[in-house]
């Protein structure tokens, strides 16, 4: 079975700009969730989707959005980037609450 | 103070040696995970607990849901064990379903 997978892996972009970034679970899981990880405040829980529907919000900015399709795919938007969202922003995959399956991670620096 | 607290931060060992980490938390939870990071970010879940323990291989993780603490031994450390491990833990139900809170990461060195 194919892994998590997260494109892209790296991104520059400079403050003000948007992005997004994809994650595509392991065929089967129907749960999707977003970490985002930084030296100073270690991973911290973005958001979590299930089955198109997100079940639940960390304490993060309402700059950060996410959505979940039909195919279970997943992807999160940034808008108006900050130099503080430079960070690795990693997903998991799931079967229902059960153990999480990373991905590799995109990388973004926010110049 | 943080939901989740590791100890310690920072682990050197030899080869060979038993080593434990500890990780304690403050509220009732459904389930506590352990994952392992390798330096280029990658995240490897090595278990997910409720109750009592668990074992693969050289690895072992005890729960004590009472006491609200955790434990991961690694047996006969290599230095390929050398990574952050980090506690998690998670909820399934109420308002913070699906939600996992993190522990700061033990940092693991072990040398040949």
């Amino acid at each position: 079975k194919a892994g998590v997978t997260q494109t892209p892996r790296y991104l520059i972009k400079t403050r003000g700009q948007q992005v997004t970034l994809s994650c595509s679970p392991i065929s089967g899981h129907r749960s999707v969730s977003w970490y985002q990880q930084t030296p100073g405040q270690g991973l911290q829980f973005l958001f979590e989707y299930f089955s198109e529907t997100q079940r639940n919000k960390g304490n993060f900015p309402g700059r950060f959005s996410g959505r979940q399709f039909s195919n279970s795919r997943s992807e999160m938007n940034v808008s108006t980037l900050e130099l503080g969202d430079s960070a690795l922003y990693l997903c998991a995959s799931s079967f229902g609450s059960g153990a999480r399956f990373f991905g590799p991670g995109t990388r973004l620096t926010v110049l | 103070k943080n939901e989740v607290e590791q100890s310690p931060q920072n682990l050197t060992a030899q080869e060979g040696e038993f080593i434990t980490i500890n990780c304690s938390y403050s509220v009732g939870i459904s389930a506590l995970h352990w994952l392992q990071q390798h330096p280029g970010g990658g995240i490897v879940s090595l278990f997910m607990l409720s109750s009592g323990k668990k074992k693969h291989g050289r690895l072992i993780a005890t729960i004590n849901i009472q006491e609200k603490h955790s434990s991961l031994h690694i047996t006969a450390s290599h230095p390929r064990d050398s990574a952050v491990y980090i506690c998690a833990v998670g909820w399934t139900g109420g308002t913070s379903y699906g939600k996992l809170t993190f522990g700061q990461g033990t940092i693991l060195t072990v040398h040949p």
